[in-house]
């Protein structure tokens, strides 16, 4: 079964903090998707990954393609990351599988 | 930053009736997609549009539902007999073939059926 699975569910930080939220998979992928889903429900595409590393700003992404696992990690966090962070994978067919998301809370 | 657009916001319906979600991709984009997201639960992919027709489509994307491109530009999402089971929050996304970040997402639509 392709499944997606993120941890934690919930994380509340300090402002500063640095984060990881992680992802595993179950099977092959051909890309691995970080989205970012405001409270008010938009979402925005964070990265697109199929291996190796991606940096953005405060953000980094990796992927490990042997262990299926990919990781989201936020620098000097701040109140305004607060949001939920979502895995999504591409396994073959159809297009994507999501994670449940990660809540992420920073507090001033 | 080019967005995807998606209109209404919000859209209360009663059940039974037919209702159309509508979105305009970014221009440039060729790979259009529907998902949607019911209240506390993950988004689930509904259905992708390519070349002016259906390329994948999910277990949920039954006959109740249509896609259409009618004008080049706007991309729509019909529900037909709407279920109180539909509401939920529909997003539209496009990409391009090669993108450094993948999709992008319209802000979604609240469908509310009473």
């Amino acid at each position: 079964k392709n499944e997606v699975e993120q941890s934690p569910q919930n994380l509340t930080a300090q402002e500063g903090e640095f984060i990881t939220i992680n992802c595993s998979y179950s099977v092959g992928i051909s890309a691995l998707h970080w989205l970012q889903q405001h409270p008010g429900g938009g979402i925005v595409s964070l990265f697109m990954l199929s291996s190796g590393k991606k940096k953005h700003g405060r953000l980094i992404a990796t992927i490990n393609i042997q262990e299926k696992h990919s990781s989201l990690h936020i620098t000097a966090s701040h109140p305004r990351d607060s949001a939920v962070y979502i895995c999504a994978v591409r396994f073959g067919r159809p297009d994507m599988r999501f994670g449940a998301g990660t809540r992420l809370t920073v507090k001033p | 930053e080019p967005e995807v657009t998606q209109t209404p916001s919000h859209q209360v319906t009663q059940m039974g009736q037919e209702v159309i979600l509508r979105c305009v991709p970014i221009s440039n984009h060729l790979y259009f997609y529907w998902y949607r997201q019911i209240l506390g639960q993950k988004v689930e992919f509904l259905v992708s549009f390519y070349n002016n027709e259906i390329s994948e489509k999910s277990e949920i994307f039954d006959d109740q539902f249509s896609v259409e491109r009618p004008d080049g530009s706007n991309f729509t999402l019909k529900i037909r007999s709407t279920k109180l089971e539909d509401s939920a929050m529909y997003f539209c996304a496009s990409r391009t073939p090669r993108g450094a970040r993948g999709y992008t997402f319209g802000s979604g639509t609240r469908l509310t059926v009473v």
